[in-house]
């Protein structure tokens, strides 16, 4: 079973303007972080945010907020005020914390191509 | 600088030709990963080295082998590959206790 959906495959946003990309994941793990990495054409993994499973707020970078709804096992991407640069490839990806200690390892969505228009 | 460096970026190997892919990082992480990442697909956990020893090996071939012999830097041996080999292999390091990868560039890899 898919345990991260991103059902986006690809996203338009007008420059400067805000854009939610989304994301839902499955576990039956209490305690599990999520993640957003930006991947540009040149291929590297950038790291953009981070969210715990047991984390009261929303978790914000910048430009970048991330709306987790724990219930509804949701953790989209907010970017406000998209720029051409944000134009690449966004995965959003989990990493269970496991029992007994060990950690799971970080497993991806299928990714959104977002693309910023001028 | 992303502190997790892959060489080389971009190679075209023949099916029987040998060749192999390096990441060093100067994290201090203990553990190392290697992802491949093909056209229209998420990406997939390859192997996992926890302080040098293989923990992990997710079904992959034997023409890719994986080598590590220190903490910092990850190697992957390749041999009588497969056009369908062909894709971004990346590779990354995490602390224990930490959730998060840091990723480097990638190595693009076309088999021909």
């Amino acid at each position: 079973a898919q345990k991260i959906t991103q059902t986006q495959p690809g996203m338009f946003v007008q420059e400067k303007e805000a854009v939610t990309l989304d994301c839902t994941y499955d576990t039956s793990d209490p305690s599990y972080g999520l993640f957003w990495y930006k991947q540009p054409s040149s291929g590297e993994m950038i790291f953009l945010i981070y969210q715990g499973s047991y984390d009261q707020q929303n978790a914000t970078e910048g430009r970048y907020s991330l709306n987790f709804q724990k219930a509804r096992k949701s953790a989209n991407l907010v970017i406000s005020a998209s720029q051409l640069g944000d134009s690449a490839m966004y995965f959003c990806a989990m990493r269970e914390r496991g029992y007994g200690g060990s950690q799971g390892n970080l497993i991806f969505g299928k990714g959104t191509k977002l693309s910023v228009k001028p | 600088e992303t502190g997790v460096t892959q060489t080389p970026r971009h190679l075209v190997m023949g099916m029987t030709n040998k060749k192999s892919l390096k990441c060093e990082q100067h994290l201090g992480h203990n553990a190392m990963y290697w992802y491949k990442q093909s056209a229209k697909k998420p990406l997939e956990l390859m192997f996992v080295y926890n302080f040098k020893e293989q923990t992990e090996n997710n079904s992959v071939p034997s023409r890719f082998s994986p080598e590590c012999p220190n903490s910092s830097h990850l190697f992957l041996h390749l041999h009588t590959l497969q056009p369908e080999d062909s894709a971004l292999y990346l590779c990354a390091s995490s602390q224990p206790g930490d959730y998060g990868y840091t990723f480097g560039s990638g190595t693009r890899l076309t088999v021909v």
